[in-house]
Formats: structure tokens, C-alpha cells, sequence
């Protein structure tokens, strides 16, 4: 069965870095998010992306976020200079919409700002 | 704006006990998406179903049955005779049907199932 895939799993970076979080959505899914948590809180949307473009994002998506759809199987967050408030798990989730709107997620990586 | 909330941050039954987690939402839109997720230990989030909000039909899936009320705004998720791989924190979640679509989920609720 087709899943999203995310990578790494755990990145550990310290304050003022740039990271890019990766993930790999279904193979024939259109629309792609990227979501947060934050240690035992609940799940935040981020950013919707649809048709190359963002088509929602959230007021957690400051001008320190972008995403970016480098190919055809890539979607990737890249956080430009990192705080200790970004450490979560962050997960990318991708739907077929109008043939089911349910979005499926991937396993999540876990990022760490010391 | 969308909201969802689940009032029970925490549940533990004994194996075999029903249980139910009750989610209640908000929403100006006439037309919307109801889900349910599951959070495993392992962090990973597991879709369950999805709802269409013109659709008040309850549905039952093995031991997993769900309660749309639209009077109520409600989506409440029961199982049946529970078993400790349920264990899992469960999220209760709304979309726009139009727009992006973004999911809003609650807090979230944490069930332990003890042997």
C-alpha cells in the first residue's frame, strides 16, 4: 500500500541553522500539508500546497518557512534560521481531495534546536 | 473559524470495557469533512474514517463504531470490548469541503487500556 515517507526521522540542529525536512507524498495525490506538534500538544496545520503553489498557510508560517516542490516526487520545509520554539515533530500529509479529501501522514521527523 | 474539542484529555479502562472519546465541533460551514486519527506510541498519525457532514449515517467497523450528530455537533468514536493495541492518543478532526482543506484537530485524547 502506498504511504508518504519522510526523512530524516530525527534531525538535531542547533539555533540559527537552516534545515530542510523531506518527505516523499503518495505517488498520484495532488494536495500536500505540512503539519506540527509540539511535544504533547495537539497537531497544527502549517501550509497547503497545491498545483506548485501554497494555496493556505497558517499564522505559524512566518517569513523563516518556505516549501517547495523541487520535482515530481519531492515536497520539502525548510525552516531558514531555527528557534528553540520550532522543536516538534513535524509531519507531511497528502490527499487525492475530490476522491477522498482524508489525508494520510507521513511517520513524522523529529526536529530538535539546542 | 473552525474548532474542535475533545474534553477527555486522558482515559483508562481495563481490557474489555467499551469506551467511548467524545469529540464536539464548531463550524460555520454547511458543508464538511469530520475525521478521526490515531497516534500510536510510535508517533505515527493513522487515519480511521472520514465523515461527509451531509451524511449522518453512524458506521460501525469491527469493534470501532461512530456517532455523527449534527444536532449536537458531535462525532463520537466508540470501541467496543477494548484490547491494550488501542492503546493510542486519538484525534478528532474538521476540514472545509472547499479551500485547502486544512485539517483543524483537537487536543486529542489519551487511552490507556490496561490488562
Amino acid at each position: 500500500e502506498p504511504e508518504v515517507t519522510q526523512t530524516p526521522s530525527h534531525q538535531v540542529t542547533q539555533m540559527g541553522q537552516e534545515v530542510i525536512l523531506r518527505c516523499v507524498p503518495i505517488s498520484n495525490h495532488l494536495y500536500f500539508y505540512w503539519y506540527r506538534q509540539i511535544l504533547g500538544q495537539k497537531v497544527e496545520f502549517l501550509v497547503s500546497f497545491y498545483n506548485n503553489e501554497i494555496s493556505e498557510k497558517s499564522e505559524i508560517f512566518d517569513d523563516q518557512f518556505s516549501v517547495e516542490r523541487p520535482d515530481g516526487s519531492n515536497f520539502t520545509l525548510k525552516i531558514r534560521s531555527t528557534k528553540l520554539e520550532d522543536s516538534a515533530m513535524y509531519f507531511c500529509a497528502s490527499s487525492k481531495r475530490g476522491q477522498g479529501p482524508e489525508q494520510y501522514f507521513g511517520p513524522g521527523t523529529r526536529l530538535t534546536v539546542t | 473559524a473552525q474548532k474542535v474539542t475533545q474534553a477527555q484529555t486522558e482515559i483508562s479502562v481495563v481490557e474489555k470495557e467499551d469506551v467511548t472519546l467524545d469529540c464536539v465541533y464548531e463550524t460555520r460551514d454547511t458543508t464538511y469533512y469530520l475525521f478521526w486519527y490515531k497516534q500510536p506510541p510510535s508517533g505515527e498519525l493513522v487515519f480511521l474514517i472520514r465523515r461527509n457532514s451531509f451524511d449522518e449515517q453512524n458506521e460501525i467497523s469491527g469493534r470501532y463504531s461512530w456517532n455523527f450528530q449534527k444536532s449536537t455537533s458531535s462525532f463520537n468514536f466508540t470501541i467496543t470490548a477494548s484490547q491494550v493495541v488501542d492503546s493510542a492518543v486519538y484525534f478528532c478532526a474538521l476540514s472545509e469541503a472547499l479551500g485547502a482543506q486544512k485539517l483543524v484537530f483537537g487536543q486529542g485524547t489519551r487511552l490507556t487500556i490496561n490488562p
